[in-house]
């Protein structure tokens, strides 16, 4: 049974640029949580979603920031004309429930913008 | 609007000594995570907190939940180099943002 996946684990882009990152939730999880982290510092919540539905986006800047979690396939967080501000780990967890005994991260993207 | 904090941020500790993490939140939760991470990892989970009064131990670490003081305790024991790692804290709540708010880490770094 994979864990999370997520691809890919290093993207480099210009600023400007766009930057598609993709997660795969465990087996039988239908939630999906996206969390960016800065350098030295803690995981910041950005959105929730569950198939079809973004659930929460409080987290999310409301420019040039998008995710979505469609019927079939990954779910993809979609950063448009990258600035260097945005270079971070983003990690994706998935649950089988909301607060269903914990949450399963992935492995994270490493974005660079340069 | 929920806020977790750590301390201390930083901790440097030597070999077998005894030390605790704290980690404060401002509202009520009854579910607390703690979670490990090694430099360029994703995390690890370490403990799931569900109750008040809940204790866990793994090995020489033990966590520990106290929802009344909005609190809780992670105690590393006897520390060795391997537990070098940065440590969160996570709480998820039933009203407003339903997801984990973290902490900003305990980085710790356990000297021989």
């Amino acid at each position: 049974n994979a864990g999370v996946m997520q691809n890919p684990r290093h993207l480099v882009r210009r600023r400007g640029q766009e930057a598609r990152l993709r997660c795969s939730p465990m087996k039988g999880h239908s939630h999906v949580y996206w969390y960016r982290q800065l350098p030295e510092e803690g995981l910041k919540f950005m959105v929730y979603l569950q198939k079809e539905n973004i659930i929460d986006e409080s987290g999310m800047p409301k420019e040039r920031f998008s995710a979505e979690f469609p019927k079939e396939g990954p779910s993809i967080l979609r950063i448009q004309q990258v600035v260097r501000g945005d270079s971070a780990a983003y990690f994706c967890a998935s649950s089988p429930g909301f607060r269903y005994y914990g949450y399963t991260f992935g492995s994270g993207t490493r974005l660079t913008v340069v | 609007e929920l806020k977790v904090e750590q301390n201390p941020l930083f901790l440097s500790m030597q070999e077998g000594k005894n030390y605790t993490i704290y980690c404060n939140y401002s509202t009520t939760s009854d579910r607390l995570y703690w979670y490990r991470q090694d430099p360029g990892k994703s995390l690890e989970s370490l403990f799931v907190l569900l109750s008040n009064g809940a204790v866990k131990q793994e090995g020489r670490l033990m966590a520990s939940l106290d929802t009344k003081a909005r609190l809780s305790t992670l105690h590393i024991t006897a520390a060795v180099h391997d537990l070098s790692a940065t440590y969160f804290c996570a709480v998820d709540m039933d009203t407003g943002r339903r997801a984990l708010t973290f902490g900003s880490g305990t980085r710790l770094q356990v000297q021989p």
